[in-house]
């Protein structure tokens, strides 16, 4: 069975350009997270798709960043214009965790590391 | 906001010691979970840990679940070059409906 695959592994742009970021979950997962690691922090949420659904989106830094999940399947992240501290590497995961207090186990894909320059 | 911390951020081992790498939730979780990155690697699942005073293990991997369910540990006995990575705790809130991951903490292994 595949696990959750990510795209790009690695992105260098420029101040002010943008970039798309793109997961595929598990099939069969609901749930799909994006999650970011900006230089040895925490992993910090961002957003949570149940389905096609913005569950949560509280972890969005600014409206720079745009996430979707059409038709339920694979999501993007678009970061325009990107800003540098923006770097980082971007985590997307997935679960099949049902209910508010119980996510389940996450399984997280490799990551897209976004360097802004 | 909901914040869960972890101590200490970096751990440098001898091999063959022992040692606890700490997760602390300013609110009562709903249940706990433990990741490990390898360098270079994304997280991976190692456990769920979900009733008060919970303690499980994995060979010499050792998880607990306080009382109040605010803080848990990881005990690692006899350290080996393959425990490199860091260490990451994730606390579910009840009204969160997310993992908070703290900061993780960094082990270094020395032969």
């Amino acid at each position: 069975e595949a696990g959750v695959t990510q795209f790009p592994s690695h992105s260098v742009i420029e101040k002010g350009q943008t970039v798309t970021l793109r997961c595929d979950p598990i099939s069969g997962h609901d749930n799909l997270y994006w999650y970011r690691r900006v230089m040895g922090k925490e992993i910090k949420f961002l957003l949570h798709f149940v389905k096609e659904s913005k569950q949560d989106e509280s972890g969005m830094p600014n409206n720079r960043f745009l996430a979707e999940r059409t038709g339920g399947t694979y999501s993007t992240l678009k970061v325009q214009p990107a800003e540098l501290e923006d770097s980082g590497v971007y985590f997307c995961a997935s679960s099949q965790g049902k209910g508010r207090a119980d996510t389940g186990e996450l399984f997280f894909g490799e990551g897209s590391r976004l360097t802004v320059l | 906001g909901q914040q869960v911390m972890q101590i200490p951020q970096y751990q440098h081992v001898q091999e063959g010691e022992d040692f606890t790498t700490y997760c602390n939730s300013s609110t009562t979780l709903s249940n706990i979970q433990w990741y490990k990155q390898r360098p270079g690697g994304h997280p991976v699942f190692l456990i769920q840990l979900v009733k008060s005073g919970e303690v499980k293990k994995q060979k010499r991997l050792t998880f607990q679940f306080g009382e109040a369910k605010k803080n848990s540990s990881l005990h690692i006995t006899a350290t080996q070059t393959t425990d490199v990575g860091t260490y990451f705790c994730a606390g579910n809130g009840y009204s969160w409906g997310k993992l908070q991951f703290g900061a993780g903490t960094q082990v270094v292994v020395t032969p």
